[in-house]
């Protein structure tokens, strides 16, 4: 079973277009990461969120994680080709001490021009 | 480039064959991390090395599986007897000390391995 899972898996959308990504889990985490991953390339952090609530913007990228610390959501206004990738989210659950970080499944995101 | 770099970056291997997978971290980093990422899919978790401290070899999938850092640097994931089901891409993240999440962590481009 994952702990952190994705939705949607597969995303395809036009240029220009708005779209979120979903990252759920029932644990409770420290803080959540988002990564952008491209072909043959490793994952790049994006952001991380520690506040329940918290909100961080990073140019068109919105995103949340929430309250109850479960929950994240990465949100794309007026995606561009450059934004194809795929799209993970990790983090560190509570009470586990693991060194490790647990990534979820992935979100691949196609932005078609 | 000052990033971490793993080589090689491809590897075919035929099946029951031992392989060796390299991994430069970046600079100063304390902390080192190997994951593997099946076809288009998230992250495992590996192993893990902080320091002088006994690695966290929690995520090793069977005892064919294991790795070494020499030196608080470099690091070497060895596979023995490969399978099929071995076959996926291996990454390598380095990062200074742990902070509870809040590191960065740095990957490498990843070794594409094919057992056939």
């Amino acid at each position: 079973t994952q702990l952190l899972e994705q939705s949607p898996q597969f995303l395809s959308i036009q240029e220009g277009e708005n779209l979120t990504v979903y990252c759920n889990s029932s644990s409770v985490f420290s803080s959540l990461q988002w990564y952008r991953q491209e072909p043959g390339e490793g994952p790049v952090l994006l952001v991380t969120v520690v506040t329940g609530g918290e909100v961080k913007k990073l140019k068109r990228l919105t995103f949340q994680f929430g309250d109850a610390r479960k929950d994240s959501s990465l949100h794309i206004t007026a995606a561009q080709p450059g934004d194809t990738g795929l799209y993970l989210c990790a983090g560190h659950p509570y009470q586990t001490g693991a060194n490790n970080l647990f990534f979820g499944t992935g979100t691949r995101l196609t932005v078609i021009p | 480039g000052a990033g971490v770099s793993q080589s090689p970056s491809n590897k075919v291997t035929e099946k029951g064959k031992d392989v060796e997978l390299r991994c430069d971290p970046i600079s100063g980093h304390t902390a080192l991390y190997w994951y593997r990422q099946s076809l288009g899919q998230g992250l495992e978790f590996l192993i893990y090395f902080q320091g002088n401290s006994a690695p966290d070899k929690s995520g090793l999938p069977s005892d064919r599986f294991s790795a070494e850092r020499t030196g608080g640097s470099v690091s070497t994931l060895t596979i023995q007897r490969t399978q099929q089901e071995d076959s996926a891409v291996y990454l390598c993240a380095s990062s200074f000390i742990r902070t509870g999440g809040l590191e960065t962590q740095y990957f490498g481009p990843g070794t594409r391995l094919l057992v056939l």
